[in-house]
């Protein structure tokens, strides 16, 4: 079925550093893959997504690339800062229009 | 100016009672979503509507009843609530049903004791 890993579980960075999370779906047929960030006791916001037509998106410090053929995508963080620590989602969209999210990824930036 | 609001944000109560969940958008979005966070934070759709029509129904007890009285609001009943259901539950809306750019409520932690 489809499925969406997502790798590490934790990351710790010192400030100023930057993050890399790593996603790997199963579905080809995934078009839409989004990112949320979600802080502790909040919901999970929106932050950056991309679509298949699309290898690489940027927004400020936050980009997100995507390799089809291998069926990855990861999200970069350049210059972290506190407010950057959160759990951090990966999720692949496709055929059914369903999000299978990623497992998850605690991110601490260390002041 | 909340866009998409859910009550209550907090739900404490007795195995085998039955309770409901709100869910509001004024997005102007035609499709809601109801997901699933249990304690170890995987995150798991339970349902969508599209214009108050059923268009994703996973595998879920059939305890859990979902209703679109309209394309704005989707509630969520549960019935004979089990220890087991206990877990924050999000519901999330987006324009179109292709499901793009989803948007999340603040969530409803239940406690079931």
């Amino acid at each position: 079925g489809e499925n969406v890993e997502q790798h590490p579980s934790t990351l710790s960075v010192q400030e100023g550093d930057s993050a890399v999370i790593k996603c790997t779906y199963s579905d080809s047929a995934s078009n839409y893959f989004p990112w949320y960030k979600q802080e502790l006791g909040k919901r999970p916001q929106l932050i950056i997504d991309i679509r298949s037509n699309v290898g690489e998106k940027k927004d400020q410090r936050i980009a997100v690339t995507l390799n089809k053929t291998a069926k990855h995508f990861s999200l970069h963080i350049t210059e972290t800062q506190p407010e950057d620590s959160a759990v951090y989602f990966c999720a692949a969209s496709g055929r059914t229009y369903k999000y299978i999210f990623g497992t998850g990824t605690r991110l601490k930036v260390l002041a | 100016d909340t866009a998409v609001s859910q009550t209550p944000k907090y739900l404490v109560t007795q195995m085998g009672n039955d309770k409901s969940i709100k869910c509001e958008q004024n997005l102007g979005h035609d499709t809601m979503y109801w997901y699933k966070q249990d304690s170890k934070k995987f995150l798991k759709i339970m349902f969508s509507y599209n214009n108050k029509e059923l268009i994703i129904n996973e595998t879920v007890p059939n305890r859990f009843s979902p209703k679109s009285p309209d394309k704005a609001h989707l509630n969520l009943h549960i019935n004979s609530l089990e220890l087991g259901d206990s877990a924050v539950y999000f519901c999330a809306s987006s324009l179109g049903s292709s499901g793009i750019e989803q948007y999340f409520g603040p969530g409803t932690r239940l406690t079931v004791t």
